[in-house]
């Protein structure tokens, strides 16, 4: 069975600080991709950054990136100089590149960031 | 953005009523999903649909069916709606079912259930 684990329900940082919430998964597949999405307080569903199983680099957007760690199964997302704007409920989610399960995504629990001036 | 809206965006009904929900998309993507969204569960697959009149159930898809006739439109149907259907439901359009390719969410619906 797939499983996406977010340990952290909250996590507060300063501003203009960096936070890492944390992202661990459990698959057999070896084809996979890793998702972040950001939901502010307005509800709606942000896609923020993408992380294959193959990728030997970690991804990179703008202030968002992902430490990924195949090995220990983890996919932490980082953002650096943390903003007001960035208090939010964080989603990691994973799809395996397996064609039964036509690209749905497993969830974790989300993690509530709260960013403090 | 995404060109997904569902509809409505609020509704409130009674136990026992049929609901129906709908998401309309204008990017042709051949997958649509339906989640809800419940505290301290985070995004959990109801229904999905990998073409017209292709759908498959999810993990939680007791209580619900789904209907796709048009690339455009995938609706999710409560027949008989219970208390514990009250949630944030989502829809969620992809081009592809592998790869670098996101899902794309619509805004939700709120529903609850008296």
């Amino acid at each position: 069975a797939q499983k996406i684990t977010q340990t952290q329900p909250g996590m507060f940082v300063q501003e203009k600080e960096a936070v890492t919430l944390d992202c661990t998964y459990d698959t057999s597949d070896q084809s996979y991709g890793l998702f972040w999405y950001k939901q502010p307080s307005s509800g709606e569903m942000i896609f923020l950054i993408y992380q294959g199983s193959y990728d030997e680099q970690n991804a990179t957007e703008g202030r968002y990136s992902l430490n990924f760690q195949k090995a220990r199964k983890s996919a932490n997302l980082v953002i650096s100089a943390s903003q007001l704007g960035d208090s939010a409920m964080y989603f990691c989610a994973m799809r395996l590149n397996r064609g039964s399960t036509l690209g749905r995504l497993y969830f974790g629990r989300g993690t509530q960031l709260t960013v403090w001036p | 953005d995404a060109g997904i809206t569902q509809s409505p965006r609020h509704k409130v009904t009674e136990t026992g009523t049929p609901v129906t929900l709908r998401c309309h998309q204008t990017e042709n993507h051949r997958y649509m999903y339906w989640y809800r969204q419940d505290p301290g569960h985070g995004l959990r697959l109801i229904h999905y649909s990998y073409g017209v009149k292709d759908t498959d159930k999810g993990e939680v898809s007791d209580g619900y069916s789904v209907s796709r006739s048009k690339t455009e439109d995938f609706l999710l149907t409560l027949e008989s709606a219970t208390s514990s259907q009250t949630s944030v439901y989502f829809c969620a359009i992809s081009e592809s079912g592998q790869g670098d390719q996101p899902q794309h969410f619509g805004d939700g619906t709120r529903l609850s259930i008296l």
